[in-house]
Protein backbone atom coordinates (compact mmCIF):
# COMPACT_ATOMS: atom_id res chain seq x y z
CA UNK A 1 0.00 0.00 0.00
CA UNK A 2 1.47 3.54 -0.65
CA UNK A 3 2.63 5.76 1.84
CA UNK A 4 1.96 9.67 3.00
CA UNK A 5 4.22 11.88 4.55
CA UNK A 6 2.22 14.87 5.50
CA UNK A 7 3.36 18.04 7.14
CA UNK A 8 3.46 19.98 9.28
CA UNK A 9 1.96 17.34 11.72
CA UNK A 10 0.89 20.55 13.71
CA UNK A 11 0.71 24.11 13.84
CA UNK A 12 -0.81 26.81 16.25
CA UNK A 13 -1.69 29.90 13.49
CA UNK A 14 -3.27 33.30 14.67
CA UNK A 15 -6.55 34.17 12.89
CA UNK A 16 -6.72 35.70 9.57
CA UNK A 17 -3.67 33.93 8.53
CA UNK A 18 -3.16 30.72 6.21
CA UNK A 19 -1.37 27.76 6.87
CA UNK A 20 -0.57 25.36 4.14
CA UNK A 21 -0.69 21.41 4.41
CA UNK A 22 1.39 19.17 2.10
CA UNK A 23 1.04 15.27 1.63
CA UNK A 24 3.21 13.66 -0.73
CA UNK A 25 3.30 10.05 -1.53
CA UNK A 26 5.63 7.39 -2.53
CA UNK A 27 3.89 6.12 -5.65
CA UNK A 28 1.54 7.90 -8.37
CA UNK A 29 -2.24 7.84 -7.60
CA UNK A 30 -5.14 9.37 -9.45
CA UNK A 31 -6.79 10.55 -6.82
CA UNK A 32 -5.91 12.38 -3.68
CA UNK A 33 -8.99 13.09 -1.03
CA UNK A 34 -8.98 15.56 1.75
CA UNK A 35 -10.76 15.35 5.09
CA UNK A 36 -11.10 17.28 8.18
CA UNK A 37 -11.61 15.60 11.72
CA UNK A 38 -13.06 17.29 14.52
CA UNK A 39 -11.23 15.38 17.58
CA UNK A 40 -12.97 12.29 18.65
CA UNK A 41 -14.92 12.59 15.88
CA UNK A 42 -15.55 11.25 12.26
CA UNK A 43 -14.03 12.69 9.19
CA UNK A 44 -15.65 15.26 6.35
CA UNK A 45 -14.37 14.79 2.74
CA UNK A 46 -13.28 18.49 1.86
CA UNK A 47 -12.49 17.83 -1.52
CA UNK A 48 -11.04 15.54 -4.21
CA UNK A 49 -7.70 16.34 -5.72
CA UNK A 50 -7.02 15.25 -9.23
CA UNK A 51 -3.96 15.57 -11.12
CA UNK A 52 -4.21 18.21 -14.43
CA UNK A 53 -7.97 19.55 -12.90
CA UNK A 54 -9.82 21.59 -10.66
CA UNK A 55 -10.17 20.40 -7.29
CA UNK A 56 -14.17 19.17 -6.51
CA UNK A 57 -15.51 20.38 -3.33
CA UNK A 58 -17.90 19.08 -1.29
CA UNK A 59 -20.99 20.44 0.11
CA UNK A 60 -20.34 23.77 2.24
CA UNK A 61 -16.57 23.67 1.45
CA UNK A 62 -15.15 26.50 -0.99
CA UNK A 63 -11.90 26.62 -3.21
CA UNK A 64 -11.59 30.24 -1.76
CA UNK A 65 -11.43 29.10 1.83
CA UNK A 66 -9.67 26.00 1.22
CA UNK A 67 -7.17 26.46 -1.83
CA UNK A 68 -5.77 22.70 -3.35
CA UNK A 69 -2.49 22.55 -5.60
CA UNK A 70 -2.19 18.62 -7.46
CA UNK A 71 1.01 19.49 -9.75
CA UNK A 72 1.71 15.69 -10.08
CA UNK A 73 0.48 12.75 -9.11
CA UNK A 74 2.70 12.31 -6.06
CA UNK A 75 2.05 15.69 -4.77
CA UNK A 76 -0.85 17.86 -2.96
CA UNK A 77 -1.30 20.49 -1.05
CA UNK A 78 -4.43 21.82 0.64
CA UNK A 79 -4.02 25.50 2.06
CA UNK A 80 -6.79 26.93 4.72
CA UNK A 81 -7.14 30.67 4.29
CA UNK A 82 -8.37 33.52 6.65
CA UNK A 83 -8.43 31.29 9.31
CA UNK A 84 -10.47 31.24 12.36
CA UNK A 85 -10.75 29.53 15.64
CA UNK A 86 -13.87 27.31 13.89
CA UNK A 87 -10.89 25.91 11.36
CA UNK A 88 -9.41 24.42 14.25
CA UNK A 89 -9.18 20.56 13.64
CA UNK A 90 -7.03 17.50 12.35
CA UNK A 91 -6.96 18.03 8.55
CA UNK A 92 -5.93 14.41 6.93
CA UNK A 93 -4.86 13.53 3.19
CA UNK A 94 -5.47 9.78 2.04
CA UNK A 95 -5.25 8.26 -1.43
CA UNK A 96 -7.65 4.98 -2.50
CA UNK A 97 -5.70 2.01 -4.54
CA UNK A 98 -8.98 0.82 -6.42
CA UNK A 99 -10.94 -1.03 -4.06
CA UNK A 100 -8.52 -0.68 -1.56
CA UNK A 101 -9.18 0.93 1.49
CA UNK A 102 -8.04 4.49 2.48
CA UNK A 103 -4.50 5.48 3.08
CA UNK A 104 -4.02 7.75 5.29
CA UNK A 105 -1.40 10.80 6.15
CA UNK A 106 -0.54 10.90 9.78
CA UNK A 107 -2.68 14.30 9.96
CA UNK A 108 -2.06 18.12 11.00
CA UNK A 109 -3.14 19.02 13.60
CA UNK A 110 -4.37 22.79 13.64
CA UNK A 111 -5.23 25.18 16.07
CA UNK A 112 -6.41 29.21 15.69
CA UNK A 113 -5.94 31.17 18.40
CA UNK B 1 -26.90 8.23 -1.56
CA UNK B 2 -24.57 6.15 0.81
CA UNK B 3 -24.74 6.78 4.24
CA UNK B 4 -23.19 4.50 7.50
CA UNK B 5 -24.25 4.22 11.12
CA UNK B 6 -22.47 2.96 13.85
CA UNK B 7 -25.56 3.35 16.47
CA UNK B 8 -22.81 3.15 19.52
CA UNK B 9 -20.91 5.72 20.64
CA UNK B 10 -19.02 3.35 22.74
CA UNK B 11 -18.51 -0.55 23.63
CA UNK B 12 -16.84 -1.67 26.46
CA UNK B 13 -15.91 -5.35 26.91
CA UNK B 14 -13.47 -7.12 29.59
CA UNK B 15 -9.99 -8.20 28.13
CA UNK B 16 -10.64 -11.67 26.71
CA UNK B 17 -14.27 -11.53 25.90
CA UNK B 18 -15.09 -11.33 22.71
CA UNK B 19 -16.48 -7.75 21.14
CA UNK B 20 -18.62 -6.45 18.46
CA UNK B 21 -18.75 -2.74 16.67
CA UNK B 22 -21.69 -2.86 15.23
CA UNK B 23 -21.85 -0.53 11.68
CA UNK B 24 -25.17 -0.92 9.10
CA UNK B 25 -24.92 1.09 5.76
CA UNK B 26 -27.16 2.47 2.91
CA UNK B 27 -26.30 2.71 -1.03
CA UNK B 28 -28.02 2.23 -3.81
CA UNK B 29 -25.94 -0.49 -5.65
CA UNK B 30 -23.15 -2.63 -4.60
CA UNK B 31 -21.22 -1.94 -1.18
CA UNK B 32 -17.69 -1.80 -0.33
CA UNK B 33 -17.02 -1.53 2.89
CA UNK B 34 -14.06 -0.78 5.50
CA UNK B 35 -13.47 -0.70 8.74
CA UNK B 36 -10.74 1.57 10.18
CA UNK B 37 -8.66 2.37 13.40
CA UNK B 38 -7.34 5.09 15.01
CA UNK B 39 -5.38 5.04 18.04
CA UNK B 40 -4.79 7.80 20.45
CA UNK B 41 -2.54 10.52 18.61
CA UNK B 42 -1.92 8.47 15.46
CA UNK B 43 -3.25 8.49 12.35
CA UNK B 44 -5.96 6.35 10.87
CA UNK B 45 -5.24 2.85 10.15
CA UNK B 46 -6.99 0.24 7.38
CA UNK B 47 -8.78 -2.51 9.23
CA UNK B 48 -10.05 -4.94 6.56
CA UNK B 49 -12.34 -4.66 3.63
CA UNK B 50 -15.15 -6.12 2.15
CA UNK B 51 -15.47 -6.27 -1.66
CA UNK B 52 -17.00 -8.98 -3.53
CA UNK B 53 -17.34 -13.41 -2.21
CA UNK B 54 -16.98 -15.10 1.51
CA UNK B 55 -18.99 -12.81 3.74
CA UNK B 56 -16.62 -13.25 6.70
CA UNK B 57 -13.92 -11.02 5.86
CA UNK B 58 -10.44 -11.41 8.35
CA UNK B 59 -8.05 -8.24 8.82
CA UNK B 60 -5.76 -6.93 10.83
CA UNK B 61 -4.64 -7.92 14.28
CA UNK B 62 -7.47 -10.68 14.72
CA UNK B 63 -10.33 -8.62 13.63
CA UNK B 64 -12.73 -9.97 11.31
CA UNK B 65 -16.60 -8.73 9.80
CA UNK B 66 -19.32 -10.11 9.16
CA UNK B 67 -21.42 -8.95 5.47
CA UNK B 68 -24.57 -9.34 6.06
CA UNK B 69 -26.83 -8.13 2.89
CA UNK B 70 -30.20 -8.84 4.07
CA UNK B 71 -29.85 -6.81 7.37
CA UNK B 72 -27.48 -4.28 5.62
CA UNK B 73 -25.10 -4.63 8.06
CA UNK B 74 -21.28 -5.38 8.65
CA UNK B 75 -20.08 -5.44 12.33
CA UNK B 76 -16.49 -5.98 13.40
CA UNK B 77 -16.09 -8.55 15.35
CA UNK B 78 -12.80 -10.20 17.44
CA UNK B 79 -12.88 -13.43 19.35
CA UNK B 80 -10.96 -12.20 22.63
CA UNK B 81 -10.55 -8.35 23.04
CA UNK B 82 -7.12 -7.10 24.02
CA UNK B 83 -6.39 -3.70 26.30
CA UNK B 84 -4.34 -2.32 23.73
CA UNK B 85 -7.53 -3.15 21.08
CA UNK B 86 -8.56 0.00 22.88
CA UNK B 87 -9.40 2.56 20.19
CA UNK B 88 -12.02 4.70 17.76
CA UNK B 89 -13.01 2.39 15.38
CA UNK B 90 -14.98 4.32 11.84
CA UNK B 91 -17.05 2.08 9.64
CA UNK B 92 -17.42 3.29 6.29
CA UNK B 93 -18.79 2.62 3.10
CA UNK B 94 -19.25 3.33 -0.87
CA UNK B 95 -21.03 2.33 -4.11
CA UNK B 96 -18.52 0.41 -5.73
CA UNK B 97 -19.16 3.14 -8.90
CA UNK B 98 -18.69 5.97 -6.47
CA UNK B 99 -15.01 6.00 -6.82
CA UNK B 100 -12.83 6.98 -3.87
CA UNK B 101 -15.19 9.40 -1.94
CA UNK B 102 -16.01 6.98 0.95
CA UNK B 103 -18.53 7.53 3.60
CA UNK B 104 -17.20 7.34 6.88
CA UNK B 105 -19.64 6.72 10.13
CA UNK B 106 -19.48 8.90 13.29
CA UNK B 107 -17.02 6.03 15.10
CA UNK B 108 -17.56 4.01 18.23
CA UNK B 109 -15.03 4.01 20.94
CA UNK B 110 -13.70 0.91 22.35
CA UNK B 111 -12.43 0.22 25.57
CA UNK B 112 -10.91 -3.06 26.67
CA UNK B 113 -10.57 -3.14 30.46
CA UNK B 114 -8.11 -5.55 32.23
Amino acid sequence: SAVISQKPSRDICQRGTSLTIQCQVDSQVTMMFWYRQQPGQSLTLIATANQGSEATYESGFVIDKFPISRPNLTFSTLTVSNMSPEDSSIYLCSVEAGGDGYTFGSGTRLTVV
Amino acid sequence: AQSVAQPEDQVNVAEGNPLTVKCTYSVSGNPYLFWYVQYPNRGLQFLLKYITGDNLVKGSYGFEAEFNKSQTSFHLKKPSALVSDSALYFCAVREYTNAGKSTFGDGTTLTVKP
